[in-house]
């Protein structure tokens, strides 16, 4: 399996309700990463955990770290048909970031 | 005004061609990426460079060749293109500094190989 899997591959939810996606990395990381990408675009970046935070927020984000379990979990609260999106965690080791393939994330008006 | 833009945003050719995609960023990051992202979204570095110089290089086909002419831009030539070459390719970049690499990347190229 690569650095940086996501799970679930895809979530289908209803607006207003929270989406919660889910990545599993292998090696020790620098920090942690999560990208958004909407059909037909490029990546944009959305939070960034070091390794040695546990938790952190960013408006409707919320992310934790748990460095033994070498897991991280993105929460996005109260959704929003455009929040629908693929998500991604990167995990940064210096000049090579490793991405996983993604949650896609579908939320319904 | 665009930080990351590529050019084409498509392309379709025909097997056997040789083409290039251009980079260029305007946000004076020391550091350029080129991704390959595959029907199933999955997302691959190809090639970073750092300050013109190559750093990465994930065991491509030498049929990728990047060239970096100065910090703000990074091309990248194919020759020989092959149908398994279709994809998305994007360019990206960054300034690393203590351990934080937020990349900003470009639109994309879609790429089709007939």
């Amino acid at each position: 399996s690569q650095q940086g899997e996501e799970d679930p591959q895809a979530l289908s939810i209803q607006e207003g309700e929270n989406a919660t996606m889910n990545c599993s990395y292998k090696t020790s990381i620098n920090n942690l990463q999560w990208y958004r990408q909407n059909s037909g675009r490029g990546l944009v970046h959305l939070i960034l955990i070091r390794s040695n935070e546990r938790e952190k927020h960013s408006g409707r984000l919320r992310v934790t770290l748990d460095t033994s379990k070498k897991s991280s979990s993105l929460l996005i609260t109260a959704s929003r048909a455009a929040d629908t999106a693929s998500y991604f965690c990167a995990t940064d080791g210096g000049f090579k970031t490793i991405f996983g393939a993604g949650t896609r994330l579908f939320v319904k008006a | 005004d665009t930080a990351v833009s590529q050019t084409p945003k498509y392309l379709v050719t025909q097997m056997g061609n040789d083409k290039s995609i251009k980079c260029e960023q305007n946000l004076g990051h020391d550091t350029m990426y080129w991704y390959k992202q595959d029907s199933k979204k999955f997302l691959k570095i190809m090639f970073s460079y750092n300050n013109k110089e190559l750093i990465i290089n994930e065991t491509v086909p030498n049929r990728f060749s990047p060239k970096s002419p100065d910090k703000a831009h990074l091309n990248l030539h194919i020759n020989s293109l092959e149908l398994g070459d279709s994809a998305v390719y994007f360019c990206a970049s960054s300034q690393v500094a203590g351990g934080y690499n937020e990349q900003f990347f470009g639109p994309g190229t879609r790429l089709t190989v007939l």
